[in-house]
């Protein structure tokens, strides 16, 4: 059973550029949450969906940010005109249900030159 | 605001050791724990959930869970090298139904070494 996917890996973007972050969950699950890591700080809880639903968005940035779910292909995360301060870690989690374990992704790197 | 505490770190300790990492919360009404290990530059990978008091044994790994003082503890018994990496301590949120979901409050990270 293949596990959470992200995809690109690492993205390199410019100032001003868009930034699309892609995540397919565990087979069967249907809860996806974005974290975001910032470099040398804790993992930061962006935004949890279910399909075609944003359940929580309670921790993306007001502009800038969205999120889908739709109901067929993955998970994006969506970063327009980005800044400096976008760089970090973009973390993708599953969950079968909304109360069970989530298991991570391996995560998007994304670097803003 | 729910928060997350964890000893600061780093933590280190020798080869075959006990290593001892803390946690605290603030929600009272907290029903579940994840503890997470994170390698430098990898994702967070689960290694224990414990959602009644008392002990929870996995092999070397014991996370220890007391409600009434809002703590969470994880052990890890005869330390190896490989065990090096930061351990994050998980609890998920309450939606205002009262029942708890999926959204995952974690705390800042514990930094263990383990050293031949």
């Amino acid at each position: 059973n293949a596990g959470v996917m992200q995809n690109p890996r690492h993205l390199v973007r410019r100032r001003g550029q868009e930034a699309r972050l892609r995540c397919s969950p565990m087979k069967g699950h249907s809860h996806v949450y974005w974290y975001r890591q910032l470099p040398e700080e804790g993992l930061k809880f962006m935004v949890y969906l279910q399909k075609e639903n944003i359940i929580d968005e309670s921790g993306m940035p007001k502009e800038r940010f969205s999120a889908e779910f739709p109901k067929e292909g993955p998970s994006i995360l969506r970063i327009q005109q980005v800044v400096r301060g976008d760089s970090a870690a973009y973390f993708c989690a599953s969950s079968l249900g909304g109360t069970e374990t989530q298991y991570f992704g391996p995560g998007t790197r994304l670097l803003v030159l | 605001q729910k928060e997350v505490e964890q000893n600061s770190g780093p933590l280190s300790v020798p080869e075959g050791a006990i290593a001892s990492l803390n946690c605290t919360y603030s929600d009272r009404g907290s029903q579940s724990f994840f503890w997470y290990r994170q390698y430098s530059g990898k994702s967070p990978e689960l290694i224990m959930s414990i959602y009644s008091n008392g002990d929870k044994e996995d092999g070397r790994f014991t996370a220890q869970l007391n409600k009434a003082s809002q703590y969470v503890s994880l052990l890890i018994r005869d330390s190896q090298p490989s065990d090096s990496a930061t351990y994050l301590c998980a609890v998920p949120n309450f939606n205002a139904g009262g029942t708890s979901y999926g959204k995952l409050t974690f705390g800042q990270g514990t930094i263990l070494t383990v050293h031949p």
